[in-house]
Order: structure tokens, then C-alpha cells, then sequence
């Protein structure tokens, strides 16, 4: 049972480049949630599923965009990558919305030069 | 949700147990507290929570003051690998989303 799964581990982009950081879970769960932390602080939500084709903003939105078209798959999209956006990107899966607690990838270290 | 306070760091000898204070004085009659820790570069990993009872898992015990404005975490028999970060959090389940609220943490040393 591999859990949450990110891709990729590291990357180093260019100013004003795109990507896409992918997660995906196998456990099932319906919420899904994309945070960043930035070096020395807590995690910050950007964005959050509660199901397949439902999306919404957390507390730092701007500068992504989610889609959710699967239960099982929830990437992350950098339009216009800014220096501003390097940090460690945590994505995290629960099985519902309750007490339900949520369950952590190991990340992916995004640098932007 | 409910904004807590920890100290930002403790040390524990290995074997003893870890005590981790929280104090969360303007938490409401249904928020929970949650506890997770981070262990370096890697994503946090969830611990134990509750809601006014104590609570007790494989990994920690959790004590809840009966005023809930303050809380515990008790790692019995603290092992170099419990080194780590660990967040408490206050959350209220709101019918629609879950959404937790990490704060800087308290970063626990396990020395020898």
C-alpha cells in the first residue's frame, strides 16, 4: 500500500516557466489537499478537493491551479513559476472530512531561479 | 480555528518520556486537537487526536485538561527517531472541509 505518492522529488525551474507537481493516493480517499511550507515554518493549504470535480482555495491560491478529474489523483499546476513559489509542496489525502486524520506524501522541493 | 502555543523546543533523553505541551485557551466546545510530527524532509506524520478524553495509541497518549485549554502529548519511551517537529493543531469540522492549521511546532531533541 504505497499511501500518498509525489512526483517529483526535486526541481529547479526558470522564472516565468509552468510545471506540474503530481500526487496521487491509493487508499481511497475523497478529500485531498495541496500545502507549501517555506523554510522554517508551518504548512500552508493552497488547495483542497473534497471529490472527484470539486475543488477549492485555501489560505495561498494565488499562482496555482487543481484539478481533480479522478478520486485518486489531485496535481498541482505552476503557470508562471516565481521565486516567491520555491518551498516544499505537501500533498495529503483523508478518508473524509470529519476526524478523519490525513495522511502525508514526503513532498517535492521546488526551486525557482 | 483555534490558534495554539508551544514551546519551540525540548530536549529528551532516550528511554525517558517526552512530555510536549499545548495550550489552545480559545478553543471552542467542537474543535479536536490534533498532533502530528515531521520528522526531517520528510511529510508529517499524523499521531493521535481528541476531543475532551484522554487518548492513548501505539505511538503516544494524549492528555486533554478538563478545561480543554491546554493539552499533552506523551511520547512513553522516546527513541532517537522521535526526533522531530511536532505540531499541534486545533480544527473544527466545518460539514464540508477539513482544514488544519500548522503553527511552528515544537522540536523535540532525543539525545542519548
Amino acid at each position: 500500500n504505497a499511501g500518498v505518492t509525489q512526483t517529483p522529488k526535486f526541481r529547479i525551474l526558470k522564472i516565468g516557466q509552468s510545471m506540474t507537481l503530481q500526487c496521487t493516493q491509493d487508499m481511497n480517499h475523497n478529500y485531498m489537499y495541496w500545502y507549501r511550507q517555506d523554510p522554517g515554518m508551518g504548512l500552508k493549504l493552497i488547495y483542497y478537493s473534497v471529490g472527484a470535480g470539486i475543488t477549492d482555495k485555501g489560505e495561498v491560491p494565488n499562482g496555482y491551479n487543481v484539478s481533480r478529474s479522478t478520486t485518486e489523483d489531485f496535481p498541482l499546476r505552476l503557470e508562471l513559476a516565481a521565486p516567491s513559489q520555491t518551498s516544499v509542496y505537501f500533498c495529503a489525502s483523508s478518508l473524509s472530512g470529519g476526524n478523519q486524520p490525513q495522511h502525508f506524501g514526503d513532498g517535492t522541493r521546488l526551486s525557482i531561479l | 480555528d483555534a490558534k495554539t502555543t508551544q514551546p519551540t523546543s525540548m530536549d529528551c533523553a532516550e528511554g525517558r518520556a517526552a512530555n510536549l505541551p499545548c495550550n489552545h485557551s480559545t478553543i471552542s466546545g467542537n474543535e479536536y486537537v490534533y498532533w502530528y510530527r515531521q520528522i526531517h524532509s520528510q511529510g508529517p506524520q499524523y499521531i493521535i487526536h481528541g476531543l475532551k478524553n484522554n487518548e492513548t495509541n501505539e505511538m503516544a497518549s494524549l492528555i486533554i485538561t478538563e478545561d480543554r485549554k491546554s493539552s499533552t502529548l506523551i511520547l512513553p519511551h522516546a527513541t532517537l527517531r522521535d526526533t522531530a517537529v511536532y505540531y499541534c493543531i486545533v480544527r473544527v469540522y466545518t460539514g464540508t472541509a477539513s482544514k488544519l492549521t500548522f503553527g511552528t511546532g515544537t522540536r523535540l531533541q532525543v539525545t542519548l
